[in-house]
């Protein structure tokens, strides 16, 4: 079976510190990866997704990047954090051949 | 771009209580999903349901693509069933989902 695996759980940085946040899935390959940013309040705010290694597609021009090293890692970095980067973040996967996402525990983020 | 409403955006319901959720859609539906986001953020597949009526336990949904709505019924429902309720659906090239805000449900014991 599939899992979906996220670090860490919790982190509180100062601003203007670096950012690295790692997702990996166990289970499946090639399978098309996202990051979404859940702010206070209830919406999921699309980040990046990414439907192969090294193929990223940005949705929101900001302070964050991503990148996919190998076929089941994606990672969310930042070089100089914000204070609206603060916010619960998470990442899912969904197969390529099929429409369901699943999402894994998530990182609540908090910048100082 | 789709434009998906979930209603009500806030519900609370004594335990043992029945509740309907309502997901509308501006366009052709795409692969609709319902999700829970339990109060510890954890985010789980509750239904893939692009058309028809499905059912799991107390919860099933129905979605009716020409009409462009689909409900979540709660039967039952449980302390455990609070948290927040989100349906989505893919934009036409089916690779991003479209979120509604959601609905925050609460029940009492």
């Amino acid at each position: 079976s599939q899992t979906i695996h996220q670090w860490p759980a919790t982190l509180v940085q100062p601003v203007g510190s670096p950012l690295s946040l790692e997702c990996t899935v166990e289970g499946t390959s090639n399978p098309n990866l996202y990051w979404y940013r859940q702010a206070a309040g209830r919406g999921l705010q699309l980040l990046f997704y990414s439907v192969g290694i090294g193929q990223i597609s940005s949705e929101v021009p900001q302070n964050l990047s991503a990148s996919r090293p190998q076929d089941r890692q994606f990672i969310l970095s930042s070089k100089k954090l914000l204070l609206s980067d603060s916010g619960f973040y998470l990442c899912a996967w969904r197969d390529d051949r099929g429409y369901e996402q699943y999402f894994g525990p998530g990182t609540r983020l908090t910048v100082t | 771009g789709i434009q998906v409403e979930q209603s009500p955006p806030d519900l609370i319901l004594q335990e043992g209580a029945n509740s309907t959720l309502r997901c509308n859609f501006s366009d052709s539906v795409n692969n609709l999903q319902w999700f829970h986001q339990n109060p510890w953020g954890q985010l789980i597949n509750l239904f893939y349901i692009p058309s028809g009526t499905k059912q799991n336990g107390r919860l099933s949904a129905t979605t009716v693509a020409t009409e462009r709505y689909s409900l979540l019924y709660i039967s039952s429902s449980q302390t455990t069933d609070s948290g927040v309720y989100f349906c989505a659906l893919y934009a036409g090239n089916n690779r991003k989902l479209i979120w509604g805000l959601g609905t925050s449900l609460g029940v009492n014991p």
